[in-house]
């Protein structure tokens, strides 16, 4: 069984340009949920994806979207990217929404620059 | 509005014990959870309480009281691997969680 995966690990990025962040799921979990944590705050839920579908968001603007694939992998973009956007970008999977407990990725640490 | 409370920092000695408070104010409760961050890395699962009282997990127990939006975590026989971020969060009523900012843990010899 393998756990949560998330790429890239590290990104480096300039104000205005878009990106991709990838999760995989733990194999038989059907929900990812996204969160940004900026340094030394607690994550900030972004979305939840259940079954492909939008399943709940946070307080992020369009600009933040996400899409969920038939094996449950899920992505995050972030489009015309800002300073304040430079945070770890954490993927937590889960059996299905609600009360289970969640399974976090390694993160992805983004840098706007 | 909806809001975790817990103390920023906390310091304590190798083999001691100590508690990590948390208070939350959120619209509806699904129960709480805890979570431990070692820096740069990801969160991992610790506890979770939906009724009141005491659930024990070796070395770490965690209480919670719904009346006073109240949990605490206990760390017992402190190991310098303790020296953590320690995480409340709140699943609400959409069933989202909120997270509180951590509290970060020292432990000294």
């Amino acid at each position: 069984e393998t756990g949560v995966t998330q790429s890239p690990t590290h990104l480096i990025k300039t104000r205005g340009q878009q990106v991709t962040l990838r999760c995989s799921s733990q194999s038989g979990h059907n929900t990812v949920s996204w969160y940004q944590q900026a340094l030394g705050q607690g994550p900030q839920f972004i979305f939840q994806y259940y079954r492909e579908e939008e399943n709940g968001r946070g307080n992020f603007p369009p600009r933040f979207s996400g899409l969920q694939f038939p094996n449950y992998s899920s992505e995050l973009n972030v489009n015309a990217l800002e300073l304040d956007d430079s945070a770890l970008y954490l993927c937590a999977s889960s059996l299905f929404p609600g009360l289970n407990e969640q399974f976090f990725g390694p993160g992805t640490r983004l840098t706007v620059l | 509005g909806q809001n975790i409370d817990q103390p920023t920092e906390m310091t304590a000695t190798e083999g001691a014990i100590v508690q990590i408070n948390c208070t939350y104010q959120t619209s509806g409760f699904n129960g709480l959870f805890w979570y431990q961050q070692h820096a740069g890395e990801a969160p991992t699962f610790l506890s979770y309480n939906v009724l009141d009282g005491l659930e024990e997990k070796g070395r770490f127990s965690s209480f919670l009281s719904r009346s006073k939006g109240y949990s605490y975590l206990l760390l017992k026989e402190l190991q310098m691997k303790d020296s953590a971020s320690y995480l409340c969060a709140v699943m609400d009523s959409n069933y989202q969680l909120i997270w509180g900012a951590g509290t970060k843990l020292i432990i000294k010899p």
